[in-house]
């Protein structure tokens, strides 16, 4: 079974560093793309951006770039999304996504940024 | 970007009625190598969307065959033949041709 199992909610302060992770089981990892969808409060879904892991070659939504880092681990088949210095406008949730068609979904990072 | 737009918005239906939704693109989803990547997701509360449909017409794996999706180019159209209880909730289409970035509709919140 695929499956996409991403880490646990965060609780931090604006300027805090974070980074978010999901581990991908059932297909082989190096042959996908993978990445991440942000929902912010009450609002819709936003595509942040993909990684292929077997290069590393990642395409990111332009209006966020420099904003966050998508990386991935191809030993541990764990796809991650960083953020420096986060702001309270980064509270959302955030979804590990597979594929450019966005196939199969993670449960979900709740990640919440308050002073 | 390509920009998706989705009617209605609300959509409130009768158990067991049809439903429709419709999505418009700003620009032609036909790929380069012929195929047109215009994805439907359905998003329950509290839960993680999950892909209906994806290449306009096929659905996914355990998707009811009361879903079903049509369309070509710029205009595309989801429906459901008789809505039951578990189809509440909001969806989306998705535009995978023109990425980055992959775009989302507004979403489309179907109520009983």
């Amino acid at each position: 079974e695929v499956q996409l199992v991403q880490s646990g909610a965060e609780v931090k302060k604006p300027g805090d560093s974070l980074r978010i992770s999901c581990e991908a089981s059932g297909y082989s990892f190096t042959n996908q793309w993978i990445g991440w969808v942000r929902q912010m409060p009450g609002n819709g879904l936003e595509w942040m951006g993909l990684i292929f892991p077997r290069d590393s070659d990642v395409r990111y939504n332009p209006s966020l770039q420099g904003q966050v880092t998508i990386s991935a681990d191809k030993s541990i088949n764990t796809a991650y999304l960083q953020w420096r210095s986060l702001k309270a406008s980064d509270a959302a949730i955030y979804y590990c996504v597979r594929g450019h068609g966005l196939d199969v979904w993670g449960q979900g990072t709740v990640v919440s940024v308050s002073s | 970007d390509v920009v998706m737009t989705q009617s209605p918005l609300s959509l409130p239906v009768s158990l067991g009625q049809p439903a429709s939704i419709s999505c418009t693109s700003s620009q032609s989803l036909v790929h380069n190598d012929g195929d047109t990547y215009l994805n439907w997701f359905h998003q329950r509360p509290g839960q993680s969307p999950r892909r209906l449909i994806y290449k306009v017409s096929n659905r996914d794996s355990g998707v009811p065959d009361r879903f079903s999706g049509s369309g070509s180019g710029t205009d595309f159209t989801l429906k459901i033949t008789r809505v039951e209880a578990e189809d509440v909730g909001v969806y989306y289409c998705m535009q995978g041709t023109h990425w980055p970035p992959g775009t989302f509709g507004q979403g489309t919140k179907l109520e009983i």
